[in-house]
């Protein structure tokens, strides 16, 4: 089975300050990442997601993450967060395990971003 | 191309009632996934089905719950004798196939208010 493990649950920021937000998944058998938000009261879009190849990966609204596989960590960042960034932001694995990948989704708890003026 | 569609997107049951949540997939799309997501929890997964198949109902409760998805018509979720632990937003998402670089779209979610 696989775990994912968001180590906080409220990250409050400045304006303009560099953000990250951290994930860390357990599993016996190599996975795929990503990172989805949640702005209130909708859906999930999804931000980026590390399939293979580069492990520096780069999504939309100026968010990049990095896969670490020794430390089995898939870390959020953005440089200069905006007040628009304010939203709850979820880690996810899928098992990358050919036929039987199919998109089940396993969610971290999520982390509440709060970009203060 | 119209996104995922959710409706109702609130719903209030007393205890003991149904609840139907539906789901209307993108076009082109034949595979939905259903996920809950508890007050302060991340997200959990339900059940994954194809046009008229159930693939994988593992994170279903095994009574009062199910799910279907038709040859025509949206996914439906039906809670049978709602519980006030039941209160919870409900997900679903699409895709138009399984490898990985299939996006899954998710819909806005029904929040079901449990009295």
């Amino acid at each position: 089975a696989q775990s994912v493990t968001q180590l906080d649950s409220q990250v409050p920021v400045f304006e303009e300050a560099p953000v990250e937000l951290r994930c860390n998944y357990s599993s016996s058998v190599s996975v795929y990442l990503f990172w989805y938000v949640q702005y209130p009261n909708q859906g999930l879009q999804l931000l980026l997601k590390y399939l293979s190849g580069s492990t520096l990966v780069k999504g939309i609204n100026g968010f990049e993450a990095e896969f670490n596989k020794s430390q089995t960590s898939f870390h959020l960042r953005k440089p200069s967060v905006h007040i628009s960034d304010t939203a709850e932001y979820f880690c996810a694995v899928r098992i990358n395990a050919g036929g039987t990948s199919y998109g089940k989704l396993t969610f971290g708890q999520g982390t509440i971003l709060t970009v203060h003026p | 191309n119209a996104g995922v569609m959710q409706n109702p997107r609130h719903l209030v049951r007393r205890r003991g009632q149904e609840a139907r949540l539906r789901c209307s997939p993108m076009k082109g799309h034949s595979h939905v996934y259903w996920y809950r997501q508890l007050p302060e929890e991340g997200l959990k997964f339900m059940v994954y089905l194809q046009k008229e198949n159930i693939i994988d109902e593992s994170g279903m409760p095994k009574e009062r719950f199910s799910a279907e998805f038709p040859k025509e018509g949206p996914s439906i979720l039906r809670i049978q004798q709602v519980v006030r632990g039941d209160s919870a937003a409900y997900f679903c998402a699409s895709s138009p196939g399984t490898s990985a670089n299939n996006e899954q779209f998710f819909g806005p979610g029904t929040r079901l208010t449990v009295l």
